[in-house]
């Protein structure tokens, strides 16, 4: 069965260290997605591709990077990490309709 | 500036009874919504959309209604179960973006047996 991935599924860093997290798709869609989800602000867009090198940013995308070296990864980097990215981390893809979430990752920047 | 807005951060109902999630927007581009549900320590999960074109989708016990007069959204669950205790994310996005979505701040409903 096509899925979602993401890892490591919780990761604790120090501030100013960068960090890298894994997002892994085996559903073929070009459009990859990378939230943050936040008490009180719901899910905020960080950065989005529509296919293999292109790369946007959302909302949210202050101290965030991606780059898009193949279909099936969107890899988020934190370059910086800061005690205000402790959040949630989502990755979603899509196809032409509704998005697939993986199962997320918990960051703690300490 | 929210373009997609659900107004009660919590709803509690009894089991059986019916469940209402409410979903406002100010986009009048948007012409596709979704609902998605999420469980702690899970991604959510897409539950049910409705495109523009309609004023309702059914799928067994989820009902969408879209009025769009009103740019206002509506999630029915019917009869609600424990087990649909979660959080509800409404999601609006405008058709040829590629599926871009704007997320709502969700709603957690608790049912309660």
């Amino acid at each position: 069965d096509a899925e979602i991935t993401q890892s490591p599924r919780h990761k604790i860093t120090e501030t100013g260290r960068q960090v890298t997290l894994a997002c892994h798709q085996t559903w073929n869609h070009n459009n990859m997605f990378w939230y943050r989800q936040d008490l009180g602000h719901g899910l905020r867009l960080i950065h989005y591709s529509y296919g293999v090198q292109d790369t946007n940013k959302g909302e949210v995308s202050d101290g965030y990077s991606v780059s898009r070296s193949n279909t099936e990864d969107l890899p988020l980097t934190l370059e910086s990490a800061a005690s205000s990215q402790t959040s949630v981390y989502f990755c979603a893809s899509s196809g032409r309709g509704e998005q697939y979430f993986g199962p997320g990752t918990r960051l703690t920047v300490t | 500036d929210q373009q997609v807005k659900q107004n009660s951060p919590s709803l509690s109902v009894q089991e059986g009874r019916i469940s209402i999630l409410n979903c406002d927007y100010t986009n009048s581009m948007f012409d596709y919504f979704l609902w998605y549900k999420k469980y702690p320590a899970e991604g959510p999960t897409f539950l049910i959309s409705i495109s523009s074109i309609k004023d309702k989708n059914e799928d067994g016990r989820f009902t969408v209604f879209l009025n769009k007069s009103a740019k206002h959204l509506s999630l029915h669950i019917v009869p609600s179960q424990p087990g649909d205790s979660a959080v509800y994310f409404c999601a609006a996005s405008v058709r040829g973006s590629q599926g871009n979505l704007i997320f709502g701040k969700g709603t957690k409903l608790s049912v309660k047996p």
